[in-house]
Protein backbone atom coordinates (compact mmCIF):
# COMPACT_ATOMS: atom_id res chain seq x y z
CA UNK A 1 0.00 0.00 0.00
CA UNK A 2 0.69 3.51 -0.46
CA UNK A 3 2.92 4.93 2.65
CA UNK A 4 5.30 7.64 4.02
CA UNK A 5 9.11 7.37 5.65
CA UNK A 6 10.16 10.85 7.06
CA UNK A 7 13.24 11.07 8.84
CA UNK A 8 13.22 11.29 12.43
CA UNK A 9 13.66 14.12 14.81
CA UNK A 10 14.44 16.04 16.53
CA UNK A 11 16.49 18.16 14.42
CA UNK A 12 17.99 20.91 16.13
CA UNK A 13 20.03 23.25 14.17
CA UNK A 14 21.79 26.93 15.02
CA UNK A 15 20.41 29.88 13.29
CA UNK A 16 21.26 30.23 9.35
CA UNK A 17 22.16 26.63 9.25
CA UNK A 18 21.53 24.44 6.21
CA UNK A 19 18.02 22.11 6.53
CA UNK A 20 17.11 18.40 4.87
CA UNK A 21 14.18 16.54 6.17
CA UNK A 22 14.58 13.72 4.02
CA UNK A 23 11.32 11.52 3.15
CA UNK A 24 10.78 8.92 0.46
CA UNK A 25 7.50 7.54 -0.52
CA UNK A 26 6.17 3.94 -1.80
CA UNK A 27 3.14 4.57 -4.07
CA UNK A 28 1.71 2.54 -7.64
CA UNK A 29 1.85 5.69 -10.36
CA UNK A 30 1.69 9.35 -9.92
CA UNK A 31 1.19 10.80 -6.29
CA UNK A 32 1.21 14.60 -5.40
CA UNK A 33 3.48 15.26 -2.76
CA UNK A 34 3.23 18.14 0.19
CA UNK A 35 5.19 19.36 3.16
CA UNK A 36 3.19 20.88 6.23
CA UNK A 37 4.19 22.84 8.89
CA UNK A 38 2.83 22.83 12.66
CA UNK A 39 3.12 25.43 14.64
CA UNK A 40 2.62 25.00 18.07
CA UNK A 41 -0.62 24.97 19.06
CA UNK A 42 -2.16 25.12 15.78
CA UNK A 43 -3.31 22.91 12.69
CA UNK A 44 -1.38 21.51 9.71
CA UNK A 45 -0.53 24.69 7.16
CA UNK A 46 0.44 23.36 3.48
CA UNK A 47 4.10 24.60 3.23
CA UNK A 48 4.49 23.31 -1.07
CA UNK A 49 3.69 20.71 -2.84
CA UNK A 50 4.79 18.84 -6.05
CA UNK A 51 2.15 17.09 -8.56
CA UNK A 52 4.55 15.55 -11.29
CA UNK A 53 7.67 14.47 -11.76
CA UNK A 54 10.61 16.61 -11.23
CA UNK A 55 8.30 19.50 -10.10
CA UNK A 56 10.04 21.95 -7.54
CA UNK A 57 8.00 23.16 -4.78
CA UNK A 58 9.13 26.30 -3.21
CA UNK A 59 7.64 28.81 -0.47
CA UNK A 60 8.78 30.96 2.50
CA UNK A 61 12.67 30.05 1.18
CA UNK A 62 11.85 25.83 1.51
CA UNK A 63 12.35 23.79 -1.44
CA UNK A 64 11.75 19.98 -2.65
CA UNK A 65 12.17 18.61 -5.50
CA UNK A 66 9.77 15.58 -6.37
CA UNK A 67 12.35 12.78 -7.90
CA UNK A 68 10.59 9.64 -8.90
CA UNK A 69 13.65 7.58 -9.75
CA UNK A 70 14.68 7.73 -6.10
CA UNK A 71 10.94 8.44 -4.89
CA UNK A 72 11.64 11.22 -2.43
CA UNK A 73 11.03 14.16 -1.51
CA UNK A 74 12.77 15.82 0.86
CA UNK A 75 12.78 19.18 2.30
CA UNK A 76 15.37 21.92 2.15
CA UNK A 77 16.19 25.61 3.39
CA UNK A 78 19.32 26.94 2.81
CA UNK A 79 19.35 29.27 6.06
CA UNK A 80 16.99 28.42 8.93
CA UNK A 81 15.80 31.11 11.27
CA UNK A 82 14.36 31.04 14.59
CA UNK A 83 10.59 31.49 13.39
CA UNK A 84 10.87 28.06 11.53
CA UNK A 85 11.22 26.06 14.70
CA UNK A 86 7.53 23.89 14.09
CA UNK A 87 6.97 19.85 13.16
CA UNK A 88 7.35 19.46 9.26
CA UNK A 89 4.90 16.66 7.36
CA UNK A 90 6.05 14.75 3.99
CA UNK A 91 2.65 13.58 2.79
CA UNK A 92 0.99 12.29 -0.49
CA UNK A 93 -1.96 11.90 -2.22
CA UNK A 94 -2.95 9.42 -5.19
CA UNK A 95 -6.39 8.74 -7.11
CA UNK A 96 -7.72 11.14 -4.64
CA UNK A 97 -8.87 9.01 -1.53
CA UNK A 98 -6.70 9.55 1.59
CA UNK A 99 -3.64 11.10 2.07
CA UNK A 100 -0.83 9.31 3.83
CA UNK A 101 1.37 11.40 6.52
CA UNK A 102 4.98 10.41 7.54
CA UNK A 103 5.49 10.79 11.17
CA UNK A 104 6.49 14.33 11.21
CA UNK A 105 10.07 15.89 12.12
CA UNK A 106 10.25 18.44 15.30
CA UNK A 107 12.59 21.12 13.54
CA UNK A 108 14.40 23.88 17.22
CA UNK A 109 16.38 26.35 15.67
CA UNK A 110 18.53 28.28 18.07
CA UNK A 111 19.86 31.78 17.96
CA UNK B 1 -12.90 33.18 3.36
CA UNK B 2 -13.12 31.03 6.58
CA UNK B 3 -11.65 27.49 5.25
CA UNK B 4 -11.93 24.94 7.89
CA UNK B 5 -13.89 26.14 11.00
CA UNK B 6 -13.86 23.27 14.49
CA UNK B 7 -14.88 23.54 17.55
CA UNK B 8 -14.98 23.74 20.51
CA UNK B 9 -11.18 24.45 20.92
CA UNK B 10 -10.93 23.09 23.91
CA UNK B 11 -12.95 20.74 26.10
CA UNK B 12 -12.30 18.60 29.08
CA UNK B 13 -14.67 15.58 29.53
CA UNK B 14 -15.39 12.96 32.25
CA UNK B 15 -15.33 9.17 31.70
CA UNK B 16 -18.34 8.07 29.88
CA UNK B 17 -19.45 11.27 28.68
CA UNK B 18 -20.69 12.00 24.95
CA UNK B 19 -19.48 14.78 22.70
CA UNK B 20 -19.58 16.33 19.20
CA UNK B 21 -16.63 17.83 17.69
CA UNK B 22 -17.96 20.23 15.14
CA UNK B 23 -16.26 21.01 11.58
CA UNK B 24 -17.49 22.78 8.43
CA UNK B 25 -16.09 23.89 5.23
CA UNK B 26 -16.88 26.66 2.96
CA UNK B 27 -14.92 25.65 -0.13
CA UNK B 28 -17.09 23.37 -1.47
CA UNK B 29 -15.02 20.60 -1.01
CA UNK B 30 -16.56 16.46 -1.49
CA UNK B 31 -13.82 15.41 0.37
CA UNK B 32 -13.59 15.35 4.47
CA UNK B 33 -11.49 14.09 7.56
CA UNK B 34 -10.92 13.63 10.94
CA UNK B 35 -7.29 12.63 12.25
CA UNK B 36 -6.23 12.70 16.06
CA UNK B 37 -3.03 13.07 16.92
CA UNK B 38 -1.73 12.26 20.41
CA UNK B 39 1.52 13.92 22.16
CA UNK B 40 4.38 13.79 19.73
CA UNK B 41 2.89 11.78 17.47
CA UNK B 42 1.88 12.17 13.77
CA UNK B 43 -1.97 12.24 12.47
CA UNK B 44 -3.94 8.61 12.56
CA UNK B 45 -7.06 8.68 10.34
CA UNK B 46 -10.04 8.45 12.35
CA UNK B 47 -13.23 8.39 9.55
CA UNK B 48 -13.17 10.10 5.79
CA UNK B 49 -16.06 11.53 3.95
CA UNK B 50 -16.14 11.63 -0.60
CA UNK B 51 -19.57 13.41 0.08
CA UNK B 52 -22.49 13.42 1.70
CA UNK B 53 -24.54 10.90 2.49
CA UNK B 54 -20.67 8.78 2.18
CA UNK B 55 -18.45 8.20 4.89
CA UNK B 56 -16.01 5.45 5.66
CA UNK B 57 -13.41 4.25 8.57
CA UNK B 58 -10.21 4.78 8.74
CA UNK B 59 -7.10 3.63 10.93
CA UNK B 60 -8.51 3.83 14.52
CA UNK B 61 -12.38 4.27 14.05
CA UNK B 62 -13.83 2.42 17.16
CA UNK B 63 -15.20 4.45 20.09
CA UNK B 64 -16.32 7.51 17.40
CA UNK B 65 -18.87 8.16 14.85
CA UNK B 66 -19.35 10.36 11.84
CA UNK B 67 -22.45 11.74 9.38
CA UNK B 68 -22.17 13.58 6.52
CA UNK B 69 -25.90 15.16 5.49
CA UNK B 70 -24.70 18.31 4.11
CA UNK B 71 -21.52 18.88 2.07
CA UNK B 72 -20.40 21.92 4.21
CA UNK B 73 -20.46 19.29 7.74
CA UNK B 74 -18.97 16.57 9.44
CA UNK B 75 -19.24 15.90 13.11
CA UNK B 76 -17.55 13.53 14.89
CA UNK B 77 -19.22 12.16 17.92
CA UNK B 78 -17.67 10.73 20.33
CA UNK B 79 -20.43 8.33 22.79
CA UNK B 80 -18.66 6.78 25.60
CA UNK B 81 -15.24 8.85 26.51
CA UNK B 82 -12.29 6.99 27.52
CA UNK B 83 -8.79 8.49 28.62
CA UNK B 84 -7.80 6.47 25.64
CA UNK B 85 -9.64 9.27 23.62
CA UNK B 86 -7.67 12.39 25.09
CA UNK B 87 -6.12 13.58 21.94
CA UNK B 88 -6.16 16.68 19.61
CA UNK B 89 -8.65 16.49 16.52
CA UNK B 90 -8.28 17.57 13.56
CA UNK B 91 -10.91 18.15 10.80
CA UNK B 92 -9.86 18.59 6.84
CA UNK B 93 -10.71 18.97 3.86
CA UNK B 94 -10.10 18.76 0.21
CA UNK B 95 -11.37 19.06 -3.45
CA UNK B 96 -11.08 15.63 -5.61
CA UNK B 97 -12.68 15.63 -8.51
CA UNK B 98 -11.13 15.73 -12.53
CA UNK B 99 -7.90 18.41 -12.41
CA UNK B 100 -8.23 18.87 -8.75
CA UNK B 101 -7.97 15.30 -7.97
CA UNK B 102 -4.64 15.36 -6.07
CA UNK B 103 -4.50 18.64 -4.53
CA UNK B 104 -4.23 19.34 -1.01
CA UNK B 105 -5.90 18.87 2.18
CA UNK B 106 -6.36 22.31 4.35
CA UNK B 107 -6.89 21.77 7.95
CA UNK B 108 -8.98 23.24 10.71
CA UNK B 109 -6.69 24.68 14.12
CA UNK B 110 -7.66 21.47 15.70
CA UNK B 111 -9.54 20.62 19.51
CA UNK B 112 -7.82 19.87 22.36
CA UNK B 113 -9.89 17.22 23.87
CA UNK B 114 -8.75 15.86 27.56
CA UNK B 115 -10.85 12.68 29.03
CA UNK B 116 -10.37 13.11 32.81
Amino acid sequence: GDSVTQMEGPVTLSEEAFLTINCTYTATGYPSLFWYVQYPGEGLQLLLKATKADDKGSNKGFEATYRKETTSFHLEKGSVQVSDSAVYFCALRRSGNQFYFGTGTSLTVIP
Amino acid sequence: NAGVTQTPKFRILKIGQSMTLQCTQDMNHNYMYWYRQDPGMGLKLIYYSVGAGITDKGEVPNGYNVSRSTTEDFPLRLELAAPSQTSVYFCASSSGQGRELNTEAFFGQGTRLTVV
